[in-house]
C-alpha cells in the first residue's frame, strides 16, 4: 500500500546529541514537509522540499537540518542547537499541482530529550 | 503572520451533533480543510472546501464557510465514540508550503 513511513515512532535523546528522524514515501509525491506539533499549538512548519536536492526553511527551522537526495526520502536531523526539541514530529507529502493540495501524513515520531 | 484559530476542547454526548468552529485571517485562502488526528497518529484529511463554496456535505459531515466573516465550521451529525479525536482546521492560499493549521479541537464523545 502507498503511504508515508516515519521511524522511529519513539525516540529518547540525551541533551547535546543529534538525532535523525526518517521519513519515506512511496506515493511518488514531489513535495515533502516536516512539521512539529506541541500540545495546544497548531502544526508548525520546520522545512519543506518541493523537488529533489532542494529544500526551504519553514517557520521554525533553527536547530534543524534536512536533506533531499532521493524523491522518496526526506530525513530530519534535530541538532543539539535546538533548544526545546521534545515534541511530536510529523512528516507529510503531496503532489505538486494537485488541485486540492491534500497533505498525506505519516504516523509521527515522538522525541523526548532526557 | 496569518492565523487560524479554534477552540481547544469540545465535549458532546453520543448521538448528539458536534460543531467545531474555526476562524482564519488570510483573505486570499483558496482551500480550507478539516483534518482528524487519532491519538498518537498522523493527520488524515476529513474534508475540504474551496473558497467559492458556502457549504459542503459528505455523509455525516457538513462544512459551512462564511467567507465574509472568515469563519469555517464542521458539523458532525450523530456523533459516535469513534469520532473522539483532535480536529484541525487548516487553510492554504497558493501552495502547501503556506498551509496554516489551527491548534486543534479535542472532541470528546461521552456514551
Amino acid at each position: 500500500d502507498g503511504g508515508i513511513t516515519q521511524s522511529p515512532k519513539y525516540l529518547f535523546r540525551k541533551e547535546g546529541q543529534n538525532v535523525t528522524l526518517s521519513c519515506e514515501q512511496n506515493l511518488n509525491h514531489d513535495a515533502m514537509y516536516w512539521y512539529r506539533q506541541d500540545p495546544g499549538q497548531g502544526l508548525r512548519l520546520i522545512y519543506y522540499s518541493q523537488i529533489v536536492n532542494d529544500f526551504q526553511k519553514g517557520d521554525i527551522a533553527e536547530g534543524y537540518s534536512v536533506s533531499r537526495e532521493k524523491k522518496e526520502s526526506f530525513p530530519l536531523t534535530v541538532t543539539s542547537a535546538q533548544k526545546n526539541p521534545t515534541a511530536f514530529y510529523l512528516c507529510a507529502s503531496n503532489a505538486r499541482g494537485e488541485n486540492t493540495g491534500e497533505l498525506f501524513f505519516g504516523e509521527g515520531s515522538r522525541l523526548t530529550v532526557l | 503572520g496569518e492565523d487560524v484559530e479554534q477552540s481547544l476542547f469540545l465535549s458532546v454526548r453520543e448521538g448528539d451533533s458536534s460543531v467545531i468552529n474555526c476562524t482564519y485571517t488570510d483573505s486570499s485562502s483558496t482551500y480550507l480543510y478539516w483534518y482528524k488526528q487519532e491519538p498518537g497518529a498522523g493527520l488524515q484529511l476529513l474534508t475540504y472546501i474551496f473558497s467559492n463554496m458556502d457549504m459542503k456535505q459528505d455523509q455525516r459531515l457538513t462544512v459551512l464557510l462564511n467567507k465574509k466573516d472568515k469563519h469555517l465550521s464542521l458539523r458532525i451529525a450523530d456523533t459516535q465514540t469513534g469520532d473522539s479525536a483532535i480536529y484541525f482546521c487548516a487553510e492554504s492560499s497558493h501552495n502547501n508550503n503556506d498551509m496554516r493549521f489551527g491548534a486543534g479541537t479535542r472532541l470528546t464523545v461521552k456514551p
